[in-house]
């Protein structure tokens, strides 16, 4: 079945540093792709996604593109902030059995220190 | 703020008992979500409705089940609760059918944190 695999967290950072956390995905035919981020005591909100390949996501400084030949979608940014800790999910939407609801990876918790 | 709403925000019970989780979705919005997230399953897929019908099943046990009101609020049911069923339950709203419509974005609720002791 479809599956999601990102980087074992947690990630600490510090302030302006680059961040990367990598997602691979398995699925039958072309998922789409999401990043989902959740802050502390809230529930997920969309960070951005891409629906075919070679599209890039983007939303508040994060980046993330579909690549199909390494059926990867990992999350970028070039300069972090405080404010940007979180855990962040990578997910997909798929055509098979997963059509309509969402396969999400195990997150990957990122702390970002001043 | 999604504009879905859950409550209650909180539940404590114990083993063997019965609840309910309610859910409002986005206004507009057709299909309803329920997902589990607990520390050993993570974030897992329970149960679709489109506008009051069941569209998809996931990992939902027997014991839970769900339903879709005619005003579109929706309701999860736990029954015969055991201490795994702990866990955070998001309910997440879309205004597609989540079929054939790829990328539709599902917007999630603040969720309901269960706590079986």
């Amino acid at each position: 079945g479809d599956s999601v695999t990102q980087m074992e967290g947690p990630v600490t950072l510090s302030e302006e540093a680059f961040l990367t956390i990598n997602c691979t995905y398995t699925a039958t035919g072309y998922p789409s792709l999401f990043w989902y981020v959740q802050y502390p005591g809230e529930g997920l909100q969309l960070l951005l996604k891409a629906t075919k390949a070679d599209d890039k996501g983007s939303n508040k400084g994060f980046e993330a593109t579909y690549r199909k030949e390494t059926t990867s979608f990992h999350l970028e940014k070039g300069s972090v902030q405080v404010s940007d800790s979180a855990v962040y999910f990578c997910a997909l939407m798929g055509r098979g059995g997963s059509q309509g609801n969402l396969i999400f990876g195990k997150g990957t918790k990122l702390s970002v220190k001043p | 703020d999604s504009g879905v709403t859950q409550t209650p925000k909180h539940l404590i019970t114990a083993t063997g008992q019965r609840v309910t989780l309610r859910c409002s979705p986005r206004s507009g919005d057709l299909s309803v979500y329920w997902y589990q997230q607990s520390l050993d399953q993570g974030l897992q897929f329970l149960i679709q409705y489109y506008n009051g019908e069941e569209r998809a099943k996931g990992n939902i046990l027997e014991r839970f089940s769900a339903q879709q009101f005619p005003d579109l609020h929706s309701e999860l049911n736990l029954s015969s609760l055991e201490l795994g069923d702990s866990a955070l339950y998001f309910c997440a709203s879309s205004d597609g059918q989540g079929r054939e419509i790829r990328g539709e974005t599902q917007y999630f609720g603040p969720g309901t944190r269960l706590l079986v002791l």
